[in-house]
């Protein structure tokens, strides 16, 4: 099985634009989840999507949001970028969520706002 | 490569010596526990889980024990090997949850 597909694997913005992650879950997975991970902050919890629905959300803004799509592929997007939004963008799917069965993760989205 | 952590805490062992790498969980409540490994310029690898009906857990060449009393999980990895160098994160959640809480995670060093 192919695993978490994330594009683009680098992206460099500027200050107030806005950008949109992709991702692509193991086929069959319908949960998907995105993280953020910086240095001083580590891994933090951004969302989590199960047959389209948004079943939880972390400590982000609202500039920070997310969909996913009938065929359990997902977007996150982020508005009015931010120096600090520099981060890797992780996304993860597993078949029905989080505590059932391990997140399986992508290599990740490079972010870079400058 | 990308850092993932500029001060993380540093295990520097040998070449076939065996490795701990302990995590102290956060929420009595968490009831699934996750060991993930992370190589540089990739995401977080699966290595092994466990759930709190259990207190020890084995797989290939790596042991996970669950410590409730004292919320305290352990990653034991038995004949390290270099390509087991990497950084190591533990993560629990409560099921039902949707959402894992990582801990800061442990560099390995090993040499050969």
């Amino acid at each position: 099985k192919a695993g978490v597909t994330q594009t683009p694997r680098y992206l460099i913005k500027t200050r107030g634009q806005q950008v949109t992650l992709s991702c692509s879950p193991i086929s069959g997975h319908r949960s998907v989840s995105w993280y953020q991970q910086t240095p001083g902050q580590g891994l933090q919890f951004l969302f989590e999507y199960f047959s389209e629905t948004q079943r939880n959300k972390g400590n982000f803004p609202g500039r920070f949001s997310g969909r996913q799509f009938s065929n359990s592929r997902s977007e996150m997007n982020v508005s009015t970028l931010e120096l600090g939004d520099s981060a890797l963008y992780l996304c993860a799917s597993s078949p029905t969520g989080t505590g059932i069965s391990p997140l399986h993760f992508g290599n990740g989205t490079r972010l870079t706002v400058t | 490569g990308e850092s993932v952590g500029l001060h993380l805490p540093t295990l520097s062992v040998q070449e076939g010596d065996n490795s701990i790498i302990n995590c102290a969980y956060s929420n009595s409540a968490s009831d699934y526990f996750i060991w993930y490994k992370q190589e540089s310029g990739k995401g977080p690898q699966f290595i092994i889980d466990i759930r709190s009906n259990m207190d020890k857990r084995q797989g290939q060449r790596v042991t996970v024990l669950l410590n409730k009393t004292v919320k305290h999980l352990s990653l034991q990895i038995a004949a390290t090997q270099p390509g087991d160098s990497a950084v190591y994160f533990c993560a629990e959640t409560n099921t039902g949850f949707q959402k894992l809480v990582f801990g800061t995670g442990t560099r390995l060093l090993v040499s050969p």
